[in-house]
């Protein structure tokens, strides 16, 4: 199964501040990577797909990038509805793998 | 819209066996590529099995092989996964999702699961 390892685990920033999180792939999965936000007690919700694209509705302050075993996600211009966790997802192959989450914490 | 709609909360002794549904309002169960996913507490997301539409087949994450069983009932659009043996360590929230238009882009409220003897 593929590995997807995120860092940092966690993080500390404050309203206003450009975050970034990376996700690396044990192999390469193209651009076949989804980022997820989880607030406490809430269901996952979709960001980003295929790497790149905004899910619709989600605002543009989030973005990702990258290809083949390393992805990013940003957050620029952090807003206090920010703070929660987030999670990547590769969808190349099967079995689907999620990364082990960052915690995106005020400072 | 599609709505996916899971079964409440259950408590199982260790050993026993669970299921949960989720039914699908608003689609057609079989033209969607539907997933479980776990999250015990405090910790992060476990992808446990779901449809391959490309293989026409169902995948099960390798560490539950054997151990989870996915079934459907088309005719009340239904899914269900049921989880066999349980420990404690199968405490969990269990979500049902789809890729509907993106990926995992549906999702069920969640089931609680608790282990307990």
């Amino acid at each position: 199964a593929i590995q997807l390892t995120q860092s940092p685990s966690s993080l500390s920033a404050s309203v206003g501040d450009t975050v970034t999180i990376t996700c690396r792939a044990s192999q390469d999965i193209t651009s076949a990577v989804a980022w997820f936000q989880q607030k406490p007690r809430n269901v996952p919700k979709v960001l980003i797909y295929d790497a790149s694209r905004l899910e619709s509705g989600v605002p543009s302050r989030f973005s990702g990038s990258g290809s083949g075993t390393e992805f990013t996600l940003t957050i620029s211009g952090l807003q206090p509805e920010d703070f929660a966790t987030y999670y990547c997802q590769q969808f190349k192959t099967y079995p689907r793998t999620f990364g082990q989450g960052t915690e995106v914490e005020i400072k | 819209q599609v709505q996916l709609i899971q079964s409440g909360a259950e408590v199982k002794k260790p050993g026993a066996s669970v299921k949960v549904s989720c039914k699908v309002s608003g689609n057609t169960l079989t033209d969607l590529s539907m997933h479980w996913v776990r999250q015990a507490p405090g910790k992060g997301l476990e992808w446990m099995g779901g449809f391959d539409p490309f293989h026409n087949e169902k995948i099960y994450a390798e560490k539950l092989q054997g151990r989870v069983t996915l079934t459907e009932d088309t005719n009340t659009e239904t899914a269900f996964m049921e989880l066999s043996s349980l420990t404690s360590e199968d405490t969990a929230i269990y979500y049902c999702t789809i890729d509907l238009f993106t990926v995992m882009d549906v999702w069920g409220k969640g089931t609680t699961v608790t282990v307990s003897s």
